[in-house]
């Protein structure tokens, strides 16, 4: 089955101890993002990758890292989260951004609660 | 940045209702979608519409590209179609979501 898989679901931790969110996608997608939503907004891009080691910030990367190594896998790496980073995650991927008809498919969220 | 602006925020239906819901955009619409956020989170494809009218059911979505708008019409509403609705575009890599409309259908 077609999916985008975000681990884990639900996620509390302390302030300043690093955590790490998988996203991996089984379509052979070039493009990968991560966003976050807080309560009454919409999502909020992170990074975004267009491709195998190719990155870009969004508009709220602070505090935040990723990497692209391989096609199928977008971590999100959170260095020292904070409790302003307490948020519900969400990695999407589409066969590519430059590309018309590519829709993107989401996973189904991470919540994270930092203390 | 590009703005994406929703409305109405908020909507409030008894079952059987119809609705539309509108999405403004300051640039061009290129991957455009509409979606569905549940009450527990999940974000639904509901239409990949760049353009165009395409029709699902009770549900359709028309976007006129060249006035950079999108309307999502609702049919027949039913309490499971209650929650909020999305409507980002994509273009070059930049994903822009506005605040979304909170639909409540009532019994």
């Amino acid at each position: 089955e077609a999916q985008v898989t975000q681990n884990p679901r639900y996620l509390i931790t302390v302030t300043g101890k690093k955590l790490t969110v998988t996203c991996s996608q089984n379509m052979n997608h070039e493009y990968m993002s991560w966003y976050r939503q807080d309560p009454g907004l919409g999502l909020r891009q992170i990074y975004y990758s267009m491709n195998v080691e190719a990155t870009d910030k969004g508009d709220v990367p602070e505090g935040y890292k990723v990497s692209r190594k391989e096609k199928r896998n977008f971590p999100l790496i959170l260095e020292s989260p904070s409790p302003n980073q307490t948020s519900l995650y969400f990695c999407a991927s589409s066969l590519s951004a430059g590309v018309y008809n590519s829709p993107l498919h989401f996973g189904n969220g991470t919540r994270l609660t930092v203390t | 940045g590009i703005q994406v602006e929703q409305s109405p925020p908020d909507l409030i239906l008894q079952e059987g209702a119809n609705s539309t819901l509108r999405c403004n955009f300051s640039d061009s619409v290129n991957n455009l979608q509409w979606f569905h956020q549940n009450p527990w989170g999940q974000l639904i494809n509901l239409f990949y519409i760049p353009s165009g009218t395409k029709q699902n059911g009770r549900l359709s979505a028309t976007t006129v590209a060249t006035e950079r708008y999108s309307l999502l019409y609702i049919s027949s509403s039913q309490t499971t179609d209650s929650g909020v609705y999305f409507c980002p575009n994509t273009n070059a890599g930049k994903s822009t979501f506005g605040d979304g409309t909170t639909l409540t259908v009532k019994p």
